[in-house]
C-alpha cells in the first residue's frame, strides 16, 4: 500500500517556466504536510511546510486540499538552479512521529 | 553549527560482512530517525529513538539488522550478514522534539554497495 503517490516524471521545462506537482496520500488522519528537496547524490532538506490554507514562500506555492488527500507545489519562474527532486512528505498518525515520503518527482530545468 | 554526521560516506563490502553505520545526531536534539533510500522503494524510515530509547522499529526489514543508541550523540546500525539487496543509501535524521510538524534534518548518508 502506497502511503505517499507522486508522478515521478521528469519534467523538463525550460528557464522562467511555470512547473506544477501533485502528490496525493492515503491515510486521512495525517495533519502535517511537507515538500523536501533532494538534490543529485545529497541528503533530503525541506523546501518548506503546507499549511492548511495554503502557503507562499517566494516563488513556491504549496497546497493542501484534505478533502481529496491531495497536495501540490507550484514552481513560478524556474531557475536553473531548481533541477532536482522534490519529496512530498507526510505524517503517519499510525506511527508516533514517523513520516512517510513520496519517491520524488524529478525537476530538470534547461536554458 | 554541526549538523548531522554520519561515517562513513561511502562503503562497498561483500556478502556476509558485518557492516556498521555511525550516526552523530545534532546536539540537543531528541529524536534520531534511520531511513534507507532505494531507487525502488524510495526513502523508507527503518526505526527511531527518543531520548536514546527506540520507539519503533516495525521498519526494520529483517533480523540482520540491528540498531542502537548509546548515548544522545551516537546512534549505529548494524547489517550482519550483509546481502547485495541491503545494497542503498542509508540516512540518519534528527528532530528537536519529534513532533510531526517539526522539520526533520538529514545527514550526508553513508552508500552501501554489498557485492
Amino acid at each position: 500500500r502506497k502511503e505517499v503517490e507522486q508522478d515521478p516524471g521528469p519534467f523538463n521545462v525550460p528557464e522562467g517556466a511555470t512547473v506544477a506537482f501533485n502528490c496525493t496520500y492515503s491515510n486521512s488522519a495525517s495533519q502535517s504536510f511537507f515538500w523536501y528537496r533532494q538534490d543529485c547524490r545529497k541528503e533530503p532538506k525541506l523546501l518548506m511546510s503546507v499549511y492548511s490554507s495554503g502557503n507562499e514562500d517566494g516563488r513556491f506555492t504549496a497546497q493542501l486540499n484534505r478533502a481529496s488527500q491531495y497536495i501540490s507545489l507550484l514552481i513560478r519562474d524556474s531557475k536553473l538552479s531548481d533541477s532536482a527532486t522534490y519529496l512530498c512528505v507526510v505524517n503517519d498518525p499510525d506511527s508516533g512521529y514517523a513520516l512517510n515520503f513520496g519517491k520524488g518527482t524529478s525537476l530538470l530545468v534547461t536554458p | 553549527d554541526a549538523g548531522v554526521i554520519q561515517s562513513p560516506r561511502h562503503e562497498v563490502t561483500e556478502m556476509g560482512q558485518e557492516v556498521t553505520l555511525r550516526c552523530k545526531p545534532i546536539s540537543g536534539h531528541d529524536y534520531l530517525f534511520w531511513y534507507r533510500q532505494t531507487m525502488m522503494r524510495g526513502l523508507e524510515l527503518l526505526i527511531y529513538f527518543n531520548n536514546n530509547v527506540p520507539i519503533d522499529d516495525s521498519g526494520m526489514p529483517e533480523d540482520r539488522f540491528s540498531a542502537k543508541m548509546p548515548n544522545a550523540s551516537f546512534s549505529t546500525l548494524k547489517i550482519q550478514p550483509s546481502e547485495p539487496r541491503d545494497s542503498a543509501v542509508y540516512f540518519c535524521a534528527s528532530t528537536l522534539s519529534g513532533l510531526a510538524s517539526e522539520t526533520q534534518y538529514f545527514g550526508p548518508g553513508t552508500r552501501l554497495l554489498v557485492l
